[in-house]
């Protein structure tokens, strides 16, 4: 059963454009959530995290917006650049138990 | 910024060894680490949590008896695949925090190969 999913596999964007990556959940006690970029044979990165009692976060060129009714999550890249090339996952727990992380959505932002 | 140093990176052993990997928090204490396997085109699996002093706890489908995880201090996980076969080959990730709003941070993973 998975609880956190990302239905993109792949996403391409031009430079300097926005870079919208999405993510859903089922479990309505998840109440934080993170955004990893990882580049291959690396781990994880993190990039930003949100908690329920927001639906926004914003750190730099990255943003990450939280609509808990839709259990919904997404993160947007402004402008988007080739280094931002890599795949994306997104992570929910609930009380800063275990993470379930999805699947990774891969980002290639052409030049 | 928590920094977490995972050892090492790239192993190959041969069928029916044991492999040790490590996981260290270097600026911080990890009350709580977790150990993850990334499948072929899989998001990670977590395979078990552990707390300081005390025994990890497995995901269901994890033989404990083959990952032997150990948390001694603050700042050292260790998991021990033991008598790894070619299926074991994975991309194990290491994650640690120190609780509250910390929030995680990961080791740079380790890639296993069995020959």
């Amino acid at each position: 059963d998975q609880q956190v999913k990302q239905n993109s596999p792949s996403l391409s964007v031009q430079e300097g454009r926005i870079s919208i990556l999405n993510c859903d959940y089922t479990n309505s006690m998840f109440d934080y959530f993170l955004w990893y970029k990882k580049y291959p044979a690396e781990g994880p990165t993190f990039l930003i995290s949100i908690s329920s009692i927001k639906d926004k976060n914003e750190d730099g060129r990255f943003t990450v917006f939280l609509n808990k009714s839709a259990k919904h999550l997404s993160l947007h890249i402004v402008p988007s650049q080739p280094g931002d090339s890599a795949v994306y996952f997104c992570a929910a727990s609930a009380s800063f138990n275990k993470f379930y992380f999805g699947s990774g959505t891969k980002l290639n932002v052409k030049p | 910024g928590a920094v977490v140093s995972q050892h090492p990176s790239r192993v190959i052993c041969k069928s029916g060894t044991s492999v040790k990997i490590e996981c260290r928090s270097l600026d911080f204490q990890a009350t709580t680490m977790f150990w993850y396997r990334q499948f072929p085109k899989q998001s990670l699996m977590l395979m078990a949590t552990s707390n300081e002093g005390s025994k990890a706890t497995y995901e269901q489908g994890v033989e404990k008896d083959k990952f032997l995880i150990n948390h001694a201090s603050l700042t050292l996980s260790t998991l021990t695949v033991t008598s790894a076969h070619p299926e074991d080959s994975s991309f194990y990730i290491c994650s640690a925090s120190g609780g509250g709003d910390y929030g995680y941070t990961f080791g740079s993973g380790t890639r296993l190969t069995v020959v």
